[in-house]
């Protein structure tokens, strides 16, 4: 059984940029969690995803959206960044109705630097 | 969203046991007590949780008191690899997003 898996591991980009970051769900897993975690804090929620609908939001602007694919894979997209949006970001795979109970899976994270 | 309190930081020796205390005086009927991990550079990782009664698993032990308005997560013999940031997370179970606190950071010395 595969993990999840994120990607890219770290990139640097400039203020007012947008990007993307990428998601691979554990084998089976049809929902799909976001977290930021800020450097020395616990991560934040951002959104999830459920078959390719948003399903949940955390207090983040909308500038930060995602997408979720078919194969239950999933984008984050962050348009015009902002130097306090350097953060790891964490994507999460759960079983739908059962995250909370059972367990999310969490990759190792992108590491976003904003200069 | 239900709150949590931990201590900042924990030490502990290797081979020995570790009891991580967690308050959560708040919990409603509904709520389940998790416990994640993060080790260094990595994703948090599920570790165990339980509503009423006490857990256990290959990782640790959840320990829940009657009330359950607190809970210590046990891990058995410590090893260098549990040193980690420990969180302690109530949900009330779905799909609902996991809301962090700071944690506690456990060092293991050899």
């Amino acid at each position: 059984e595969t993990g999840v898996t994120q990607s890219p591991t770290h990139l640097i980009k400039t203020r007012g940029q947008q990007v993307t970051l990428r998601c691979s769900s554990q084998s089976g897993h049809n929902t799909v969690s976001w977290y930021q975690q800020a450097l020395g804090q616990g991560p934040q929620f951002i959104f999830q995803y459920y078959r390719e609908e948003e399903n949940g939001r955390g207090n983040f602007p909308p500038r930060f959206s995602g997408l979720q694919f078919p194969n239950y894979s999933s984008e984050l997209n962050v348009n015009a960044l902002e130097l306090d949006d350097s953060a790891l970001y964490l994507c999460a795979s759960s079983l739908p109705r059962q995250g909370a109970n059972y367990g999310y899976t969490f990759g190792s994270g992108t590491r976003l630097t904003v200069v | 969203d239900a709150k949590t309190t931990q201590p900042n930081s924990m030490e502990s020796n290797e081979e020995e046991p570790v009891h991580l205390p967690c308050n959560h005086s708040t919990i409603s009927g509904t709520d389940y007590i998790h416990w994640y991990r993060q080790l260094p550079s990595q994703g948090p990782e599920y570790v165990i949780h339980g509503l009423t009664s006490n857990v256990n698993n290959r990782m640790a032990s959840l320990a829940i008191a009657e009330d359950r308005k607190s809970s210590t997560l046990i891990l058995h013999r410590a090893t260098l690899r549990d040193a980690a940031v420990y969180y302690c997370i109530l949900s009330k179970g779905g799909s609902e997003k996991l809301v962090f606190g700071k944690g506690t950071k456990l060092t293991v010395n050899p």
